[in-house]
């Protein structure tokens, strides 16, 4: 199975602040069909997952353009360029190049 | 856009199985992988295994062989997920997701003696 890893797994940040999320496979999640399979899911408390970005950087409907994510092969970040209340919650990467799809551990991020 | 309705609570003795149903409103999920992710309390999401209604089609990981049963009737738009041999160690809360992009609410399987 890929292995999937999150940096940090806490965050605090002050509103209005940026903040970032690294993720990082153990394989390349290149797939051969020039795609590359992560995405970034939001759990606020309570809640279910809710996908924000497919496929490293293109946003899902309706996801505040505050939210980007970048990277390739094996190193991906998630940013929010300016944190707010309702931005609370458990970020989790996961990729699905390869089943079993599998997660990151999930970074909390909560307002200072 | 669809949206995917769970059942409700379920407790269960060890040993026993459960039943899961997961039913979509406002479109079909038929050209859709329906997938089931289960997160245990306190804990990070885990894949357990998806079904294509069209072709019937079933992958699941590896650790629920034999003890993981999903299926789908498209004529109510409802997919299920059975888990047999239950221990405390399965209980979560299990998540039917469409595409991994629609999810379900939740359905809090508790398994306690």
């Amino acid at each position: 199975d890929i292995v999937m890893t999150q940096t940090p797994l806490s965050l605090s940040v002050t509103p209005g602040q940026p903040a970032s999320i690294s993720c990082k496979s153990n394989q390349s999640l290149l797939q051969s069909d020039g795609k590359t399979y992560l995405y970034w899911y939001l759990q606020k408390p309570g809640q279910s997952p809710q996908l924000l970005i497919h496929e490293v950087s293109n946003r899902f409907s309706g996801v505040p353009d505050r939210f980007s994510g970048s990277g390739s092969g094996t190193d991906f970040k998630l940013k929010i360029s300016r944190v707010e209340a309702e931005d609370v919650g458990v970020y989790y990467c996961m990729q699905s190049r390869q089943l079993p799809p599998t997660f990151g551990p999930g970074t909390k991020v909560d307002i200072k | 856009q669809v949206q995917l309705i769970q059942s409700g609570t379920e407790v269960k003795k060890p040993g026993s199985s459960v039943k899961v149903s997961c039913k979509a409103s406002g479109g079909t999920f038929s050209s859709y992988v329906i997938s089931w992710v289960r997160q245990a309390p306190g804990q990070g999401l885990e894949w357990m295994g998806g079904i294509m209604p069209t072709s019937g089609k079933i992958t699941h990981a590896q650790k629920f062989q034999g003890r993981l049963t999903m299926t789908t009737d498209e004529s109510t738009n409802t997919a299920y997920m059975e888990l047999s041999s239950l221990r405390s160690a399965d209980t979560a809360v299990y998540y039917c997701t469409v595409a991994m992009v629609t999810w379900g609410q939740g359905t809090l399987v508790s398994v306690t003696s």
